[in-house]
């Protein structure tokens, strides 16, 4: 079975740098992904590990260890339109196993 | 728009009726996939495609669920005699089957049994 645990709220300041966390326990594991979601709106892919280490794209960092099951993602200079869902998704068997998402508030 | 497109938005139904969805994924992909959100929730996989063929379904999908990719371009998800608990928003997203967790998701069609 898939276990996939993501806090489920923060709150940060506009320009502030968030870190979202993310463990999993999974029976096998092909990829680590992100993906955001507006409320009302449909997610939208933003990064993957397949390895362990840290990919940077843009503001956008996501970190994997795959000995601990566990990753982050790590939002800098926050801006308002950042304000979202964050969901962690793990790749077993080529098909994805979403967590219930972590929503972010981004206040002035 | 050459994104994943979805039919209808929004579907009421009476429970105990038939309803039947409709995905139109990015055309060069191959893998298609339909998910189920509820509020607060991730989604949760259904059923996958590539091509015409159906690869997998979720043991939590009941028989009343049925989805289908006749020439491998768009997909319909059919829910028989719905329930209450049905009531949910059904997301479709396609993929290139090399690129399986890079999945595009279209706009979803929300579902209410009353």
């Amino acid at each position: 079975g898939q276990n996939i645990d993501q806090p489920t709220e923060m709150t940060a300041t506009e320009g502030a740098i968030v870190q979202i966390n993310c463990t999993y326990q999974t029976s096998g594991f092909n990829g680590l992904f992100w993906y955001q979601q507006h409320a009302g709106e449909a997610p939208t892919f933003l990064s993957y590990n397949v390895l362990d280490g840290l990919e940077e794209k843009g503001r956008f960092s996501s970190f994997l260890s795959r000995s601990k099951g566990y990753s982050y993602l790590l939002l800098k200079e926050l801006q308002m339109k950042d304000s979202a869902s964050y969901l962690c998704a793990v790749m077993n068997d080529y098909k994805l196993s979403f967590g219930a998402g972590t929503t972010v508030t981004v206040r002035a | 728009d050459t994104g994943v497109s979805q039919n209808p938005r929004h579907k009421i139904t009476k429970r105990g009726q038939n309803v039947t969805f409709r995905c139109d994924p990015i055309s060069e992909h191959n893998r298609l996939y339909w998910y189920r959100q509820t509020l607060g929730q991730g989604p949760e996989f259904l059923t996958y495609f590539q091509n015409e063929a159906q690869l997998e379904k979720s043991r939590l999908l009941s028989d009343r669920f049925s989805a289908e990719r006749p020439k491998g371009s768009f997909s319909t998800l059919e829910i028989q005699r719905t329930e209450q608990g049905d009531s949910a928003m059904y997301l479709c997203a396609s993929s290139l089957a090399d690129r399986v967790g890079e999945q595009y998701f279209g706009p979803g069609t929300r579902l209410t049994v009353t």
